[in-house]
């Protein structure tokens, strides 16, 4: 009964391979979103997702492209890894609507690139 | 600067004692949502504070907003292991409208002794 899950939780590759990571939630809400913690902890967004369209995008390289097949899912597609881009990635979703929302994060993927 | 300043950044008590970890803010906080981290998951949502003023607890935690909405404090009253861990704030700035971006700061490391 997992809320927010991602797939891989650990990944392991070298500078310029393309690598995808996927998210799937399953509360039924209608926004997702991409976040990056860097090795201090410290977490920034990346995306968002609204009913499959795209609402934020946080100066991230276009290296990075999101794709939301349908409301329960966002992947994140990663071209020409770079050593930088080492972080753990994580996935969230949220209700939408007027007001704020509490929004319910996945376990993380751990992206080390060597 | 970082939009989200939070103290201490880390933090170490013995078992029993109580403690406080600060969130502060330069602009206005429309949510201010505060979340804990275990090493190597995700991040696990605990309250979230809209009202000045507005004051919620969970068990042996308590979060509190100020009433000019720039300041949160979290307490811990008779820390035990278990809640050791990261803990984040994060702001959303979108003023009331659909899509929680949310903000976070850099957190703060509580490690409590047994």
């Amino acid at each position: 009964d997992t809320a927010v899950s991602q797939t891989p939780k650990y990944l392991v590759t070298q500078m310029g391979n393309d690598k995808s990571i996927k998210c799937e939630q399953n509360l039924g809400h209608d926004t997702m979103y991409w976040y990056k913690q860097d090795s201090k902890k410290f977490l920034k967004i990346m995306f968002s997702y609204n009913n499959k369209e795209l609402i934020i995008n946080e100066t991230v390289p276009n290296r990075f492209s999101p794709k939301s097949p349908d409301k329960a899912h966002l992947n994140l597609h990663i071209n020409s890894l770079e050593l930088g881009d080492s972080a753990v990635y994580f996935c969230a979703s949220s209700r939408s609507g007027r007001g704020s929302y509490e929004q319910y994060f996945g376990p993380g993927t751990r992206l080390t690139v060597t | 600067s970082q939009e989200l300043e939070q103290s201490p950044q880390s933090l170490i008590v013995q078992e029993g004692k109580n403690l406080t970890i600060n969130c502060t803010s330069s602009k206005t906080l429309y949510g201010l949502y505060w979340y804990k981290q275990k090493y190597g998951e995700g991040l696990i949502f605990l309250m979230m504070l809209q009202k000045g003023g507005e004051e919620k607890s969970h068990e042996k935690i308590t979060a509190k907003l100020d009433e000019k909405k720039q300041q949160s404090s979290l307490h811990i009253t008779a820390s035990q292991p278990s809640h050791a861990g990261i803990y984040l704030c994060g702001a959303d700035r979108g003023g009331g409208t659909s899509y929680g971006k949310l903000t976070f700061g850099q957190g703060t490391i509580l490690t409590v002794h047994p």
